[in-house]
């Protein structure tokens, strides 16, 4: 089955971090880009990280630029946010995502990160 | 960074009837716009990408059309199933962004 499923999700406090990881399987992983996107409680959808096939580059939005870092193992057919200095605001749940020409054609089921004290 | 402008924010319609959702560009993005379906609790769902080219099993009566600043999507013969969030995204230029969704609702 085609499917991405995001874990490591939970409840951090104000400046602390935590790494999320997305598996995927039932296609060929190193052949796609993919992405981090989040929603806050109630609201719209935020784009937050690219990387590329091999994982030379990545993209990010300002919003979490130097706190957050994305990479990939394609050898696990795996990708991962590394989330530092996490603030209340950062409170969301996270989708991993595969980015092909512009647009995300499969998402996972999201994973919930807290931040609060 | 590019802005995109969904209206209506929220909408009410019966069974049936013809729903349309526009999205304006703070620039020209030519066709660089998709459009996602969002289930309450669930993961956006890719319905339409470059404005108007439908996703694999994506129902016909979905639709989507524009260019440049101004694109439209449109639900032909709602269904109760359609019930929903749906969001924009441009991908012409970085950071990508979405609009801010329009909620669909039946009457």
């Amino acid at each position: 089955e085609v499917q991405l499923v995001e874990s490591g999700g939970g409840l951090v406090q104000p400046g602390g971090s935590l790494r999320l990881s997305c598996a995927a399987s039932g296609f060929m992983f190193s052949t796609y880009f993919m992405s981090w996107v989040r929603q806050a409680p109630g609201k719209g959808l935020e784009w937050l990280a690219n990387i590329n096939l091999v994982g030379s580059q990545e993209y990010y939005v300002d919003s979490v630029k130097g706190r957050f870092a994305i990479s990939r193992d394609n050898a696990k057919n795996s990708f991962y946010l590394q989330m530092n200095s996490l603030r209340v605001e950062d409170t969301a749940v996270y989708y991993c995502a595969r980015y092909q020409e512009g647009y995300f054609d499969l998402w996972g089921r999201g994973t919930l990160v807290t931040v609060s004290s | 960074d590019l802005q995109l402008t969904q209206s209506p924010s929220s909408l009410s319609a019966s069974v049936g009837d013809r729903v349309t959702i526009t999205c304006q560009a703070s620039q020209d993005i030519i066709n660089y716009l998709n459009w996602y379906q969002q289930k309450p609790g669930k993961a956006p769902k890719l319905l339409i990408y470059d404005a108007s080219n439908m996703e694999t099993g994506v129902p016909s009566r979905f639709s989507g059309s524009g260019s440049g600043t101004y694109f439209t999507f449109t639900i032909n013969s709602l269904q109760p199933e359609d019930t929903a969030t749906y969001y924009c995204q441009q991908y012409d230029d970085l950071p990508l962004t979405f609009g801010g969704g329009s909620k669909v609702e039946i009457k």
